[in-house]
């Protein structure tokens, strides 16, 4: 287990909705990232949040948002779902706003249909 | 220029045989180079990293090779191991400011037979 947790592991939804995918860090860790993992674009960075505050911003689409709560997890808001956007997501997090303690979760599986 | 090529998409290995998976990048501006393991159902897991001022390291049976002035770094994998089978990963940090990101090459997936 390596301290991030993210909910829920599986996702079945439709074209056009919209899902929230939950990330808790690790304890102790400021810094949340997420990443799209799919067959044909490998692991994509989307979004860094660091102590409640956008640090950098990847290859994230107009649809996705991303938000750091004062407790620290982070939540990322897909909406106007596609048949494309079918990947796993994975959280990571990490002690400060670098590298150090670089730690992912598990990941959700989203399947649009 | 912010890319990380990987190859090979595949690669199977003998037990006991070395497992070699390579990188090269453009960014003169890259300045962490990390490999990640990963299994099936799993997210990506630190194995083993380097910095541009260093030419190799070596953790256990895994051994990063780094060629700075090729902009090519390398991992091998001595004594490779059936448990050793899944995705491989090299990515790199662009040193950018305060950020954690990550740019990953399209990843290796490593089969090791017994």
């Amino acid at each position: 287990d390596s301290g991030v947790t993210q909910t829920p592991k599986h996702l079945i939804t439709a074209t056009g909705q919209r899902v929230t995918l939950r990330c808790s860090p690790r304890s102790g860790d400021l810094s949340v990232y997420w990443y799209q993992q799919s067959l044909d674009q490998g692991l994509q960075f989307l979004i860094q949040y660091y102590n409640g505050e956008e640090r950098a911003k990847g290859n994230i689409l107009e649809r996705f948002s991303a938000q750091q709560f004062p407790d620290l997890h982070s939540e990322l808001n897909l909406s106007s779902l596609e048949l494309g956007d079918s990947a796993l997501y994975f959280c990571a997090s990490s002690p400060r706003e670098t590298l150090y303690g670089y730690t992912f979760g598990s990941g959700t599986r989203l399947t649009v249909v | 220029q912010q890319q990380v090529k990987q190859s090979p998409q595949s690669l199977i290995v003998q037990k006991g045989g070395i497992s070699i998976i390579n990188c090269a990048y453009e960014n003169t501006a890259f300045d962490y180079f990390p490999w990640y393991q990963q299994f099936p159902g799993k997210g990506p897991a630190l194995l083993i990293a380097i910095r541009p001022d260093v030419s190799e390291k070596k953790e256990g049976r895994f051994t990063i090779s780094f060629n700075k002035s090729a902009k090519q770094f390398s991992l091998h994998i001595m004594d490779s191991q059936p448990g050793d089978s899944a995705t491989y990963f090299c990515a790199a940090s662009p040193g950018s400011g305060n950020t954690g990101k990550l740019i990953f090459g399209q990843g290796t997936t490593l089969q090791v037979k017994p």
